[in-house]
């Protein structure tokens, strides 16, 4: 089975530049969520969707990120404009529908705005 | 204000011998907790997980056990191998229809051959 797919593995860009970031969750999985990895904040919950609806964006940063799930085997993250304070990686997960049930991630986008 | 910690960053052990893995949160309306191990430049992959009705459950070489009283849990590795070495993330959620996990800031595992 194919895990979750996360495109491009690294992005390199300019400060003002538009970032699109993009998920294909594991078939089946009713759950996704976007996290950002810092070293200074860890780990952290951006958005979630529900079948493909929003459910909590409260981590979401700012205004200049936005998320969007289409469909159910699609989602993208945007930046725009990017700045090098959005440098970190970046993590989808997907999960079935159950709080007991394991969230399994993607390798993550390495983000390094110059 | 982090809800999750994993004080120690690092810790280092002998091939066979245990390794113990720490982690401490505040929210008592935490109620159900994972274990994530991360090799570089790939995703966390789950491990282990523990509801609070329960104090341990085991898988293999991998026990978490959950002291709710001290809002402490801990992964036991037994017995420890050089391939276990990475970082490991403690993660807690508030069950329910809750979905979102709160990790702490991790522990990288050193297993010495």
């Amino acid at each position: 089975d194919a895990g979750v797919i996360q495109s491009p593995r690294h992005e390199v860009t300019e400060m003002g530049q538009e970032v699109t970031l993009r998920c294909k969750p594991i078939s089946g999985h009713d759950y996704l969520f976007w996290y950002r990895q810092t070293m200074m904040r860890g780990l952290e919950l951006l958005i979630y969707f529900n079948n493909n609806v929003p459910i909590d964006d409260s981590g979401m940063p700012e205004d200049r990120f936005s998320a969007k799930m289409p469909n159910a085997s699609f989602s993208t993250l945007k930046i725009q404009p990017s700045e090098p304070r959005d440098s970190a990686v970046y993590f989808c997960a997907s999960s079935l529908g159950t709080a007991d049930q394991p969230q399994h991630f993607g390798d993550g986008t390495r983000l390094s705005i110059l | 204000d982090q809800q999750v910690k994993q004080n120690s960053p690092s810790l280092s052990v002998q091939e066979g011998r245990i390794s113990i893995l720490n982690c401490d949160y505040t929210n008592s309306m935490f109620d159900y907790f994972l274990w994530y191990k991360k090799y570089p430049a790939e995703g966390p992959t789950f491990l282990i997980s523990i509801s609070s009705i329960k104090d341990k459950n085991e898988d293999g070489r991998f026990t978490v056990f959950l002291n709710k009283s001290a809002k402490h849990l801990s992964l036991h590795i037994v017995p420890s191998q050089p391939g276990d070495s990475a970082v490991y993330f403690c993660a807690a959620s508030g069950g329910g229809s809750n979905y979102k996990l709160t990790f702490g800031k991790g522990t990288l595992l050193t297993v010495n051959p």
